[in-house]
C-alpha cells in the first residue's frame, strides 16, 4: 500500500540556519511527490513537486527538493530559514489510479527561533 | 482570481446531527476533491469529483457523501455526526481529474462534534 512518512514531528531550528525535511514514501510505481506548507487558519499551498526528470527541483519561497529513488526519499531542503517559515509541513505521493488523490504523511511543525 | 472558497468556516454540532459543507473551485476548474485533518494529522482523502460524478472514494464510512453541481461547486455531507469526525475539512480543486492535476486547497472548515 502506499504510504509516506515523515519521521520527524517537530523541529526547531535558529532562523538563518539550514533546515532538512525527511520524508519517506511507500509506492510501487514511478512516485509524483510533493511538499505543501500549512500555516495556522490557511488551507494547503504547494511548495514544490516531482513528476520527472531532474531529482532536484526547485520550489517558492527559496525551498528546494532531492527525489531518491533507491532511498525512497524525498527530502525538503532550504539553506537559510526565516522567521516566516515557522508552519506545519506535509510529504505527500500522487496516487496512480485514475484519479487525483494525494497521500500524505503525518506533518512536520517546524518552529523558527530568532 | 479567487482561490478555492469554502463554507462555513467554523461550525459547532451535536453527536448524531447531520452537517453539510460547501466548496467553489477556482474558476475553470472541473474536479473537486474532499480531505479530513484530524489535528494532529496529515489530510486523508475523501472523495473525489470531477464532471458530476465521483471519481474516486476514500476509506470512509456510508455516512459520507457528496456531490457536485453544474456550476462544479461541491457539498460535503455527513449524518449521524460522531465526536471522531472533529477536523479539518478541506477542499482542493484542479483542472484534470488525474494525478497530473495540480490541487488548489481552500483554507478549510472547521468543524467541532460536540
Amino acid at each position: 500500500a502506499q504510504s509516506v512518512t515523515q519521521p520527524d514531528i517537530h523541529i526547531t531550528v535558529s532562523e538563518g540556519a539550514s533546515l532538512e525535511l525527511r520524508c519517506n514514501y511507500s509506492y510501487g510505481a514511478t512516485p509524483y511527490l510533493f511538499w505543501y506548507v500549512q500555516s495556522p487558519g490557511q488551507g494547503l499551498q504547494l511548495l514544490l513537486k516531482y513528476f520527472s526528470g531532474d531529482t532536484l527541483v526547485q520550489g517558492i519561497k527559496g525551498f528546494e527538493a532531492e527525489f531518491k529513488r533507491s532511498q525512497s526519499s524525498f527530502n525538503l531542503r532550504k539553506p537559510s530559514v526565516h522567521w516566516s517559515d515557522a508552519a506545519e509541513y506535509f510529504c505527500a505521493v500522487g496516487f496512480s489510479g485514475g484519479y487525483n488523490k494525494l497521500i500524505f504523511g503525518a506533518g512536520t511543525r517546524l518552529a523558527v527561533h530568532p | 482570481d479567487a482561490g478555492v472558497t469554502q463554507s462555513p468556516t467554523h461550525l459547532i454540532k451535536t453527536r448524531g446531527q447531520q452537517v453539510t459543507l460547501r466548496c467553489s473551485p477556482i474558476s475553470g476548474h472541473k474536479s473537486v476533491s474532499w480531505y479530513q485533518q484530524v489535528l494532529g494529522q496529515g489530510p486523508q482523502f475523501i472523495f473525489q469529483y470531477y464532471e458530476k460524478e465521483e471519481r474516486g472514494r476514500g476509506n470512509f464510512p456510508d455516512r459520507f457523501s457528496a456531490r457536485q453541481f453544474p456550476n462544479y461547486s461541491s457539498e460535503l455531507n455527513v449524518n449521524a455526526l460522531l465526536l471522531g469526525d472533529s477536523a479539518l475539512y478541506l477542499c482542493a480543486s484542479s483542472l484534470v481529474a488525474d494525478r497530473d492535476g495540480r490541487q488548489y486547497f481552500g483554507p478549510g472548515t472547521r468543524l467541532t462534534v460536540t
